[in-house]
């Protein structure tokens, strides 16, 4: 079974913090390594990662991919009240395109 | 941006009865449609995949009896809960897939089920 887990589960940090948010998986017919920014409702796009090694950035947030390590993390940096939210890693698998949803980090960034 | 439509936001029934959420692909075709149930704070469960013209494929463990979807035409699949009960209340989110990758996957905006 397909498996996806992200850490920490809860995060508390000051505005102006970077923090690091984590994602390991173990899954068969690995195709790539999605991050989501969920607010109130439905998920929003981040990251696409499908290479090793390679960081992707969009403005204070960026990822990387270690496919050695079955990981990722995503960066955020000089962080803001607007980035409070679940941060959601998922992982697409096999021919089927089927998408497995870590169980997601809660950040709340405080003033 | 591709928009991605679910009706309705809130729906509130008794049990026993049944609810139909909609999901619609409001600018491009969607070959495939994803249907997610999400409990509070916790991460998005996929329940099934459904493609168009075809049977949805369930996830293990989704009553596919329970949970009827139909993807009718390439810009709508439904999602029927029958003989709603109140462990079925949840957050039920569809997404559809334009067919070029995980990155141009777009989600609806979610529907808020409560059986009373």
């Amino acid at each position: 079974e397909d498996k996806v887990v992200q850490s920490p589960l809860s995060l508390v940090v000051h505005e102006g913090d970077t923090v690091t948010l984590n994602c390991s998986y173990e899954v068969t017919n690995f195709r790539s390594l999605l991050w989501y920014k969920q607010e109130k409702k439905a998920p929003t796009f981040l990251f696409m990662l499908t290479s090793s090694g390679i960081e992707k950035k969009s403005g204070r947030l960026s990822s990387i991919l270690d496919k050695k390590e079955l990981s990722s993390i995503l960066n955020i940096t000089a962080t803001q009240t607007g980035d409070s939210a679940i941060y959601l890693c998922a992982v697409e698998t096999g021919t089927a395109s089927k998408l497995t949803f870590g169980t997601g980090t809660r950040l709340q960034v405080t003033l | 941006g591709a928009v991605v439509s679910q009706h309705p936001s809130r729906v509130i029934c008794k049990s026993g009865t049944s609810v139909k959420i909609e999901c619609r692909s409001l600018d491009f075709q969607a070959t495939t449609m994803f249907w997610y149930r999400q409990f509070p704070k916790q991460s998005l469960m996929l329940m099934a995949t459904s493609n168009e013209g075809s049977k949805a494929t369930y996830e293990q463990g989704v009553e596919k009896d329970k949970f009827l979807i139909n993807h009718a035409s390439l810009t709508l699949s439904t999602l029927t809960v029958t003989s709603a009960h109140p462990e079925d209340s949840s957050f039920y989110i569809c997404s559809a897939s334009s067919g070029q990758g995980f990155g141009e996957l777009f989600f609806g905006e979610g529907s808020r089920l409560t059986v009373l």
